[in-house]
């Protein structure tokens, strides 16, 4: 079955602008979680969403937003970019989300250059 | 708050030696741990998983780990590196609810030599 689907896969943004990531889930997983990779940072939790409800929050800005659509879909926003916010962010998809009993799977990411 | 520490930011092995990545946990209820793999320009993929029961783990291409409480320990380990097994290692912990809001630690890069 196909797996976690990123788009895109790359972009550029200026400094200011705003910009949407996309990310559909497994088939059949309704759990969808975002993640930010830096070389300064490296993994950085973002969101968890189950049944389009956001369940768990990392410490970031308000800049950074996120929703999940009832075919467990799922978008990050992230407005007024900053040079800092240049970053591969991967999802992750579960059945569920208990990760004792179920099995996360990433995504390859979407590779984010901020100029 | 949990934390993750990986000792050794890269690890350089003989193809054929033993491959030892060292992974410390902070936290204060048992964890659910995990070791994820990254290629390059790939995602993460899992490799293992400690939740509870046996504290040997083995998972994926010969890989396996032991969860030490007495140590705080999860270190992963493989008996023979194949040139197959150079890429990022990441050690990481969930949240003391078991959901998905998983720490990562800073990753072992890992190398092969012929």
């Amino acid at each position: 079955k196909a797996g976690v689907t990123q788009t895109p896969r790359y972009l550029i943004k200026t400094r200011g602008q705003q910009v949407t990531l996309s990310c559909s889930p497994i088939s059949g997983h309704r759990s969808v979680s975002w993640y930010q990779q830096t070389p300064g940072q490296g993994l950085q939790f973002l969101f968890e969403y189950f049944s389009e409800t956001q369940r768990n929050k990392g410490n970031f800005p308000g800049r950074f937003s996120g929703r999940q659509f009832s075919n467990s879909r799922s978008e990050m926003n992230v407005s007024t970019l900053e040079l800092g916010d240049s970053a591969l962010y991967l999802c992750a998809s579960s059945l569920y989300t208990d990760v004792s009993g179920n099995t996360i799977y990433f995504g390859e990411g979407s590779w984010l250059t901020v100029v | 708050a949990q934390s993750v520490t990986q000792l050794g930011s890269h690890v350089s092995v003989s193809e054929g030696a033993l491959v030892l990545l060292r992974c410390n946990y902070s936290s204060s209820v048992p964890p659910y741990l995990f070791w994820y793999v990254q290629y390059p320009n790939q995602g993460l993929q899992l490799l293992l998983k400690y939740t509870t029961g046996a504290t040997l783990v083995k998972g994926i291409n010969g890989f396996e780990a032991e969860f030490k409480k007495s140590e705080t320990s999860f270190h992963l380990t493989k008996p023979s590196a194949h040139m197959s097994d150079a890429a990022e290692y990441f050690c990481a912990v969930s949240d003391f609810l078991g959901n998905e809001k998983l720490t990562f630690g800073t990753g072992t890069r890992l190398t092969i030599i012929p």
